[in-house]
């Protein structure tokens, strides 16, 4: 079955770095471009990012570009989130997301991984 | 970037209820719209694309439709596990952006 396992998440001080993974399993998975969504405790979706099927494009969103950047290995199945100069607003649940690159729109989301930015 | 809204942000609605929730866009997306359902400590679920085109293993009771900037997400016959916050996003163009959601509850 599909699986999108996220890992990486934790408590960082303010300013430091962060790496997010997820694994993929059960789909193909150099078909699909890979999405990064978070979610701020009790709030509503926020899209991250997003690396097209083979990695030649990325597109993120303002309040991160700059900061963080979206990668991925179609060898291990894997993408990442590499997260820079944290804030305190990036204190989320980041989600991974696919998204099959013939239709672009996110079909299934992994169980995502906590990121808390405090001192 | 293209704005989406949500209203209501919450409703409250009996079992066998039907419900009506509308997502504008700021500007025309075509039907590049997908509605998401969240339920507590779960990630979202897609529920429908192309604004209105259910996805595999959807209940019966979920319809979507709508282009241009007016979407709807209507759920017929209300069933207790419809609890959930419900999102549109527009996939039309980069940034993807959400709905603010709104809050489905069952009396």
């Amino acid at each position: 079955q599909v699986q999108l396992v996220g890992s990486g998440g934790g408590v960082v001080q303010p300013g430091r770095s962060l790496r997010l993974s997820c694994a993929a399993s059960g789909f193909i998975f150099n078909e699909y471009a890979m999405h990064w969504v978070r979610q701020a405790p009790g709030k509503g979706l926020e899209w991250v990012a997003v690396s097209s099927y083979d990695g030649s494009h990325e597109f993120y969103a303002a309040s991160v570009k700059g900061r963080f950047t979206i990668s991925r290995d179609n060898s291990r199945n894997t993408v990442s989130l590499q997260m820079n100069s944290l804030r305190g607003d990036d204190t989320a649940l980041y989600f991974c997301a696919r998204d099959l690159a013939a239709v672009g729109f996110i079909d299934f989301w992994g169980q995502g991984t906590l990121v808390t930015v405090s001192s | 970037d293209i704005q989406m809204t949500q209203s209501p942000s919450s409703l409250s609605a009996s079992v066998g209820d039907t419900v009506t929730i509308t997502c504008r866009a700021s500007q025309d997306i075509g039907n590049h719209l997908v509605w998401f359902q969240q339920k507590p400590g779960r990630p979202p679920k897609s529920l429908i694309s192309r604004a209105s085109t259910k996805q595999s293993g959807v209940p019966l009771n979920f319809s979507g439709s709508g282009s241009g900037t007016h979407f709807t997400l209507s759920i017929s016959s209300l069933q207790p596990e419809d609890s959930a916050v419900y999102y549109c996003q527009q996939y039309k163009s980069y940034p993807f952006t959400f709905g603010p959601g709104t809050k489905v509850e069952i009396k």
